[in-house]
């Protein structure tokens, strides 16, 4: 009940494409969804997050969509540029001290 | 303030040795949270403090892994006795406490030879 399910594993987009990214939970005390971006031999970087009271969130070219009957949030990047190229990963929690559960991550590649 | 830091960013060891990480959150921030990642995973909660104190640890934190924050600044993680499996990359974090925004660090990369 604790997992959330990230897909896919990973992505190629072509530049000026959008990117999307889907994640699924079980746990509905869950009430705060964020996405963080990862480049290799860093810290997750929050880039932006959404609570279940909402159905969608924009900032800049992130948007998160939210499903709350179905489970379900996705990241959409627009006009995804080589410097997003990264590893994007989802995550949720709840009141029981904001502890993060994190999904497995998706590879992203934006091919110039 | 700058965000998050920690120290070292890297760490080699022996296993058998015993090592120590700090993490230093950002100023304002009463809530540390630690996380691992292995290769090729999301990171895993390991444990958090709220002030000084240790409120929740993961099953992942085996009796061999102990963390402080005595002054609810800074925190230490300490790992004894390592083992080839506790090699993966630490991350700390740093949270408000009225807050759920997580604002993490670049993490310290231990390998265990």
């Amino acid at each position: 009940q604790q997992q959330v399910k990230q897909s896919p594993q990973s992505l190629i987009v072509q530049k000026g494409g959008i990117s999307i990214i889907n994640c699924a939970y079980e746990n509905t005390a869950f009430d705060y969804f964020p996405w963080y971006q990862q480049f290799p031999g860093k810290g997750p970087a929050l880039l932006i997050a959404i609570r279940p009271d909402v159905s969608e969130k924009k900032e800049g070219r992130f948007t998160i969509s939210f499903n709350k009957s179905a489970k379900q949030f996705s990241l959409h990047i627009m006009d995804s540029q080589p410097g997003d190229s990264a590893t994007y990963f989802c995550a949720a929690s709840g009141t029981w001290g904001n502890k993060l559960v994190f999904g497995a991550g998706t590879i992203l590649r934006v091919k110039s | 303030d700058t965000g998050v830091s920690q120290d070292p960013r890297h760490k080699i060891t022996k296993r058998g040795q015993n090592v120590t990480f700090r993490c230093d959150p950002i100023s304002e921030h009463n809530r540390l949270y630690w996380y691992r990642q292995t290769l090729g995973q999301g990171p895993e909660f390991l444990t958090y403090f709220q002030n000084e104190a240790q409120l929740e640890k993961s099953r992942l934190l085996s009796d061999r892994f102990s963390a402080e924050r005595p002054k609810g600044s800074f925190s230490t993680l300490e790992i004894q006795r390592t083992e080839q499996g506790d090699s993966a990359m630490y991350l700390c974090a740093s949270s408000s406490w009225d807050d759920n925004e997580q604002f993490f660090g670049p993490g310290t990369r231990l390998t265990v030879l």
